[in-house]
């Protein structure tokens, strides 16, 4: 069973269009994350959400929505898509206190063309 | 001056060497540390923990001194298999506890 899992694992798209990143954890954690990784392979934070409620949200274009229905699923929107987020998305989940290990998901390979 | 610092490499070992990485994070506050490892094209998985009084797993030795705002991690008798990047990961209290990754060390072990 896969402990956190996105969907899609590549998105192959065009400027200006809107996508989603779905992200689904079977691990009964509280906290979800969305990481951005860069083409210099920079792991960036975006957001954090604890208990469907939003905890973090870093300096992040507001055309990108995170949504979170329940606590095991946090999903992605993106709306008018630019060259410049083109990157692999991370989703990963956790329990949220200090000392406990964040589990990722396979990551979303986005690319716009 | 970023939140979490790695020298980014690669570093190329022969096969059976002793490597280390050093990593510096500037917010004092930081209070948990942990060594991720990321395979290519893969996700960041855990490695280990770093503990105050340094901590061993097999092959593996991290350290984490709070004075200086240091964390390493060395490695024994290098294996193929180890060839990977390693993320220094560090986190704040408050504020969700996020996890602040450093930009990643690549290793590189040669036959």
């Amino acid at each position: 069973d896969t402990a956190v899992s996105q969907t899609p694992k590549y998105l192959v798209t065009q400027m200006g269009n809107d996508k989603s990143i779905k992200c689904e954890q079977n691990l009964g954690h509280d906290t979800m994350y969305w990481y951005k990784q860069d083409s210099k392979k920079f792991l960036k934070i975006m957001f954090s959400y604890n208990n469907k409620e939003l905890i973090i949200n870093e300096t992040v274009p507001n055309r990108f929505s995170p949504k979170s229905p329940d606590k095991a699923h946090l999903n992605l929107h993106i709306n008018s898509l630019e060259l410049g987020d083109s990157a692999v998305y991370f989703c990963a989940s956790g329990t949220g206190t200090l000392n406990t290990e964040a589990f990722f998901g396979q990551g979303t390979r986005l690319t716009v063309v | 001056r970023k939140e979490v610092e790695q020298d980014p490499g690669p570093f190329n070992v022969p096969e059976g060497a002793t490597v280390a990485f050093n990593c510096t994070y500037s917010n004092s506050a930081s209070q948990s540390f942990f060594w991720y490892r990321q395979d290519c094209r893969k996700e960041p998985k855990l490695l280990m923990s770093v503990y105050s009084s340094g901590n061993e797993d097999g092959r593996f030795t991290a350290q984490l001194n709070r004075a200086s705002q240091y964390i390493s991690l060395l490695i024994r008798d290098s294996k193929l298999s180890d060839s990977a990047t390693y993320l220094c990961v560090v986190i704040l209290t408050g504020g969700g506890n996020k996890l602040t990754f450093g930009t990643g060390t690549q290793l590189k072990v040669e036959l």
